[in-house]
C-alpha cells in the first residue's frame, strides 16, 4: 500500500486566493483526519470524517475552512480566501474502525500564503 | 478536557546519551497512551503504545511505561543514535462518546550530535 498520499507537499500563494489540499487515505480505512501544524500551536485536529460524513468539525477555525470527502479514497480541504496567518503544515491522517494502531499519517503540505 | 503537558525542547545530546522525554496527562476514564515520532519533512509515525496501567510500549530501543499513579509516560532510550534526531510527541485518545480523536502534546525536539 502506498500509504496516505497528500498533494500537493508544497504549496506558496498569495493572500486571498483559494486553496485546495488533496488527500488519498489508504485503501479500506473508514476514517479521515485533517490537522494543522504550527509552532506556536502544535498539531491541531480540524476534522474527521467517518465513511465519508464529517463527524466532528469544532477545530475548523473559521467559515474560510472548508472539508470535503465526496467518496472513500477522496478528500479535500479547500481554504477561501487564504491569509498569512494559515501559513502552516497540512496533515491527512487515515485510520480503520478510528482505532489508534493504525493511524497513519501522509507526507504533509506545507502551505505559506504570502 | 483532557491534555498532554510535554518537557520542553530542544533536547540536545551527545551519541550514546540516555534520553528521557517527560509527558503527563490530565483525563477522565482510561486512556490508550501514544509516542509518535516525526522526522524531518515526513509525517508522524507511530513509535509505541500501552492501553493500559503499568503497561510498557517499546520499539526500537525505546521505552515508556504508563503510569497511571503519577499520569505519566515518558520516553526512554538508553542509547541514542544520529538518525534518532526528530520531533517526538506525546499523545492519548480521547473515548468520550464515540469520539476518535488523539489528544497532542505540543512535541519535543531531539538532536543527536555524533
Amino acid at each position: 500500500d502506498a500509504g496516505v498520499i497528500q498533494s500537493p507537499r508544497h504549496e506558496v500563494t498569495e493572500m486571498g486566493q483559494e486553496v485546495t489540499l488533496r488527500c488519498k487515505p489508504i485503501s479500506g480505512h473508514d476514517y479521515l483526519f485533517w490537522y494543522r501544524q504550527t509552532m506556536m500551536r502544535g498539531l491541531e485536529l480540524l476534522i474527521y470524517f467517518n465513511n465519508n460524513v464529517p463527524i466532528d468539525d469544532s477545530g475548523m477555525p473559521e467559515d474560510r475552512f472548508s472539508a470535503k470527502m465526496p467518496n472513500a479514497s477522496f478528500s479535500t480541504l479547500k481554504i477561501q480566501p487564504s491569509e498569512p496567518r494559515d501559513s502552516a503544515v497540512y496533515f491527512c491522517a487515515s485510520s480503520l474502525g478510528g482505532f489508534f494502531l493504525s493511524y497513519t499519517f501522509g507526507s504533509g503540505t506545507r502551505l505559506t500564503v504570502v | 478536557g483532557d491534555s498532554v503537558t510535554q518537557m520542553e525542547g530542544p533536547v540536545t545530546l551527545s551519541e550514546e546519551a540516555f534520553l528521557t522525554i517527560n509527558c503527563t496527562y490530565t483525563a477522565t476514564g482510561y486512556p490508550s497512551l501514544f509516542w509518535y515520532v516525526q522526522y524531518p519533512g515526513e509525517g508522524l509515525q507511530l513509535l509505541l503504545k500501552a492501553t493500559k496501567a503499568d503497561d510498557k510500549g517499546s520499539n526500537k530501543g525505546f521505552e515508556a511505561t504508563y503510569r497511571k499513579e503519577t499520569t505519566s509516560f515518558h520516553l526512554e532510550k538508553g542509547s541514542v543514535q544520529v538518525s534518532d534526531s526528530a520531533v517526538y510527541f506525546c499523545a492519548l485518545s480521547d473515548l468520550t462518546g464515540n469520539n476518535r480523536k488523539l489528544i497532542w502534546g505540543l512535541g519535543t525536539s531531539l538532536a543527536v550530535n555524533p
